[in-house]
């Protein structure tokens, strides 16, 4: 079964400093998101991706993050100065056009920020 | 917007006993509604979805939930609990209106004693 996959699957930084999650979302799914889960918390929404392009945004994605798709397959969020409350599950996840369809999410990567 | 509420953030049941995991939405257009399952340190895994058609959908793992518009619910049921049911469950909604987004519940962590 085709698999969304999310590297690294831990990743410790120091505060203020920048990091690169990465996903590769199933081929031929059309939307990408991420999300965040923060240590007993619920899961949260952050962006949505289509058509090369931001479609939508929480208010938790202000101007540290960014995320693009460099080359077709891979899909990338960027935290550019990480701070203490940034440490969180990050998941991937895509999708097909169907609305309904159901998401594929990665397993996630452990950002801990010290 | 939508929303999720998940009753209950812990419930624990003996191994073989009924399991019932509640969940009621907030929609002001017919929802889509989804269970996934999350196993510790792992990502989210789709137990179930309802889109249209029959209120009472199957899921993996013999777990089952059924649409209940008059009560705005769609609560997870398992006939008899298995211990690798252990786990945390998410119910989300997704509209086709505004953000296509999941919308997620806060979780329900199922514990099950032998």
């Amino acid at each position: 079964e085709p698999e969304v996959t999310q590297t690294p699957s831990h990743q410790v930084t120091q505060m203020g400093q920048e990091v690169i999650l990465r996903c590769v979302p199933i081929s031929n799914h059309l939307y990408f998101y991420w999300y965040r889960q923060i240590l007993g918390q619920k899961v949260e929404f952050l962006v949505s991706f289509y058509n090369n392009e931001i479609s939508e945004k929480s208010e938790i994605f202000d101007d540290q993050f960014s995320v693009e798709r460099p080359d077709g397959s891979n899909f990338t969020l960027k935290i550019r100065s990480t701070k203490l409350e940034d440490s969180a599950m990050y998941f991937c996840a895509s999708r097909t056009g169907t609305i309904g369809g159901g998401y594929t999410f990665g397993s996630g990567t452990r950002l801990t920020v010290v | 917007a939508q929303s999720v509420t998940q009753l209950g953030s812990h419930v624990s049941v003996s191994e073989g006993a009924l399991v019932l995991l509640r969940c009621n939405y907030s929609s002001s257009v017919p929802p889509y509604l989804f269970w996934y399952v999350q196993y510790p340190n792992q990502g989210l895994q789709l137990l179930l979805k309802y889109t249209t058609g029959a209120t009472l959908v199957k899921g993996i793992n013999g777990f089952e939930a059924e649409f209940k518009k008059s009560e705005t619910s769609f609560h997870l049921t398992k006939p008899s609990a298995h211990m690798s049911d252990a786990a945390e469950y998410f119910c989300a909604v997704e509209v086709d209106t505004g953000r296509r987004a999941l919308t997620f519940g806060s979780g329900t962590r199922l514990q099950v004693q032998p």
